[in-house]
């Protein structure tokens, strides 16, 4: 079955500390992409990789950094100096060369909750 | 830059239509997409129009596509009560040096019995 997987459902961490969100998916796809959900303020892109060893930072990465050491791996680590961590993250990958029509595929999200 | 407006909650009754709406800034945009996310879920994708078609249909779902306005609708004929969720358009910029997709801030539909 092909998919993205994120891991874990739930997080619960104190302030100060970092965490990160594991994405991993077995779709083979080039693109992968880490947003973030707050109530009522839709998707923000928070990092992207178009290929392995590179990434780019997307509208909303201070806080935040990356790894795409692997294809089918993109975690993402919310560091200290992030504000307000406390959000729903949702990682998501594509296949812009096959694909055709660009389409993200999304993984079930992760609550990350910092207190 | 480029933004993607819906507005934040729609209540419809089972058994009638439902139209979201969508309107987009970038005139470049060449996909337009629809995504529905149930609660506590990821974003699942529903259908896609490519910017040269002025409608899409597929089964209870037809998507329309007004260009010179920049507007995008959904229309879910027949709403189930499992409709209820919410409902992102997207676009993106084929060409462009990323496929990032832009999203709007999503429409709550909300199916009554």
């Amino acid at each position: 079955d092909g998919g993205i997987t994120q891991s874990p459902k739930y997080l619960f961490r104190k302030e100060g500390q970092n965490v990160t969100l594991s994405c991993e998916q077995n779709l083979n796809h080039d693109a992968m992409y880490w947003y973030r959900q707050d109530p009522g303020q839709g998707l923000r892109l928070i990092y992207y990789s178009q290929i392995v060893n590179d990434f780019q930072k997307g509208d909303i990465a201070e806080g935040y950094s990356v790894s795409r050491e692997k294809k089918e791996s993109f975690p993402l680590t919310v560091t200290s100096a992030q504000k307000n961590p406390t959000a729903f993250y949702l990682c998501a990958s594509s296949d812009p060369g096959t694909s055709g029509s660009y389409e993200q595929y999304f993984g079930p999200g992760t609550r990350l909750t910092v207190t | 830059g480029e933004d993607v407006e819906q507005s934040l909650f729609l209540s419809v009754r089972e058994g009638d239509s439902s139209v979201i709406n969508c309107t987009y800034t970038d005139s470049s945009s060449t996909y337009l997409y629809w995504y529905k996310q149930e609660p506590g879920a990821g974003l699942q994708l529903l259908t896609y129009i490519f910017s040269n078609m002025d409608m899409k249909q597929d089964q209870r779902l037809t998507v329309l596509l007004n260009k010179k306005d920049k507007h995008l609708s959904l229309r879910i004929a027949d709403t189930q009560t499992g409709d209820s969720a919410i409902y992102f358009c997207a676009e993106t910029n084929y060409g462009g040096a990323t496929n990032k997709l832009i999203f709007g801030t999503g429409t709550l539909l909300a199916v009554q019995p």
